[in-house]
């Protein structure tokens, strides 16, 4: 089955404790990207990638980190994180191919509920 | 960059009616305008898009339009149904890959 995975999908931390989301795809998908989702705010891009060892900041980097060592895996780490780090955050693969499909439609894991405490 | 406004923030329509959500965004390169959906607790996911060399496109109940000289797109909804309540994001890239950036999502509930 087609499918991104993250872990965990609940997380109860506290300030300074470093971190490590995980987000696997087995799509074969080249981009990938980290989002947190808060009230009002919608989806913010945190991270994104175009391909393996190729990765760029979005709206919101500040106080997270990403590796892209393989094109199947892209984990969020979070060296110290604080309070205002309490969120939702998703991960997502797209193809970026053209033709009857969506060329850059965004494929979402479950999500991983944060908070810092 | 892109900058991506969305209303209303909020939506309550009786079942059977219509639901319309409208975005802005910013920048005229813009070229992709996706809609995901994003029900109570479950990820979001894509329902409906459309390219910057379309100016409507439907699915079933859904439809989007898109005004490339205003540089505003909205949602469709026809004839609602319990089961479109939810959140709605609206979105544009410039990008032929993914780089999305998202309105601030409008929550519908529709009431039996």
């Amino acid at each position: 089955e087609a499918q991104v995975t993250q872990n965990p999908r609940y997380l109860i931390t506290v300030t300074g404790k470093k971190l490590t989301v995980t987000c696997s795809q087995n799509m074969n998908h080249e981009y990938m990207s980290w989002y947190r989702q808060d009230p009002g705010l919608g989806l913010r891009q945190i991270y994104y990638s175009m391909n393996v060892e190729v990765t760029d900041k979005g709206d919101v980097p500040e106080g997270y980190k990403v590796s892209r060592k393989e094109k199947r895996n892209f984990p969020l780490i979070l060296e110290s994180p604080s309070p205002n780090q309490t969120s939702l955050y998703f991960c997502a693969s797209s193809s970026g191919t053209s033709g009857t499909k969506p060329y850059n439609e965004q494929f979402f894991g479950p999500g991983t509920r944060l908070t810092v405490l | 960059g892109e900058n991506v406004e969305q209303h209303p923030s909020t939506l309550s329509v009786q079942e059977g009616d219509s639901a319309v959500i409208k975005c802005t965004y910013s920048d005229s390169a813009s070229n992709y305008f996706p809609w995901y959906k994003q029900e109570l607790g479950k990820r979001p996911q894509l329902i409906i898009d459309i390219r910057s060399n379309v100016g409507e496109k439907k699915d079933q109940r859904i439809a989007v339009t898109l005004n490339k000289t205003a540089k505003h797109f909205s949602l469709h909804i026809t004839e609602t149904q319990p089961e479109d309540s939810a959140v709605y994001f609206c979105a544009a890239s410039m990008d032929s890959w993914g780089k999305l950036q998202f309105g601030a999502g409008t929550q519908v509930v529709v009431t039996p």
